[in-house]
């Protein structure tokens, strides 16, 4: 079974400054992906970033990115430029690649990291 | 908006009762996903739905039971309720095909938040 470790469960961020959240998961697959959600005070579950795992190149949305790291099975979030609207807990996921249509496709979540942004 | 829906957002109930959480998948999308979130045990997957078919159960407790309808909404129902049982359920739906090479997002809905007394 596959599992997700999140060793932060607090950061903090001053306003415009960048930080980066680690997770790192266990897996003998070799191929999957790697998602970023975030869970805002809301409870919404929003989806911030992903990585497929046989992609060398890692993901960027705009001021979020990911350092990728597979064979230390490393997964980091880092935001640069950080808004108060970045407060929020991080989780990360993981979820085996889907070979068939309807394929058992759970995600598995590491514990969270809630960030805080301040002035 | 992730454009999957869930009712009721709030729901308040005593111990041994039974309810029903509904949620509406993006238009399009044919798998649905049941999570639970809780305090001590996180965001805990428990049973996915594929066109109507279950297709994989996570740690789901006998007293929950799920169903996909041919509209393809879902619905969880749980039963003999317990206060351990009070938690936000998330339900998400992904389009559930390989089109996107296997990628598929996971969109979630706001949630119901159970409160048992």
């Amino acid at each position: 079974a596959q599992t997700v470790t999140q060793s932060q469960p607090e950061m903090s961020v001053q306003e415009a400054e960048t930080v980066t959240l680690s997770c790192t998961y266990d897996t003998s697959e070799s191929d999957y992906y790697l998602f970023w959600y975030k869970q805002p005070p809301s409870r919404q579950m929003i989806l911030v970033i992903r990585q497929e795992a046989y992609k060398q190149q890692n993901a960027t949305e705009n001021r979020f990115s990911v350092n990728f790291q597979k064979a230390a099975k490393s997964f980091s979030l880092k935001i640069s430029d950080s808004q108060l609207g970045d407060a929020a807990m991080y989780f990360c996921a993981y979820r085996s690649r889907v070979m068939w249509a309807g394929t058992a496709s759970k995600l598995t979540f590491g514990t969270g990291t809630r960030l805080q942004v301040t002035l | 908006d992730s454009g999957v829906t869930q009712t009721p957002k709030h729901l308040i109930t005593a111990t041994g009762q039974r309810v029903t959480l509904r949620c509406s998948p993006r238009s399009g999308d044919l798998s649905v996903y049941w999570y639970q979130q809780s305090l001590d045990q996180g965001l805990q997957f428990l049973i996915q739905y594929y066109n109507g078919e279950e297709r994989a159960k996570g740690n789901i407790l006998e007293r929950f039971s799920a169903q996909q309808f041919p509209d393809l909404h879902s619905e969880l129902n749980l039963s003999s309720l317990e206060l351990g049982d009070s938690a936000l359920y998330f339900c998400a739906s992904s389009v559930g095909t390989t089109i996107a090479g296997g990628l598929e997002t996971q969109y979630f809905g706001p949630g119901t938040r159970l409160l048992v007394l």
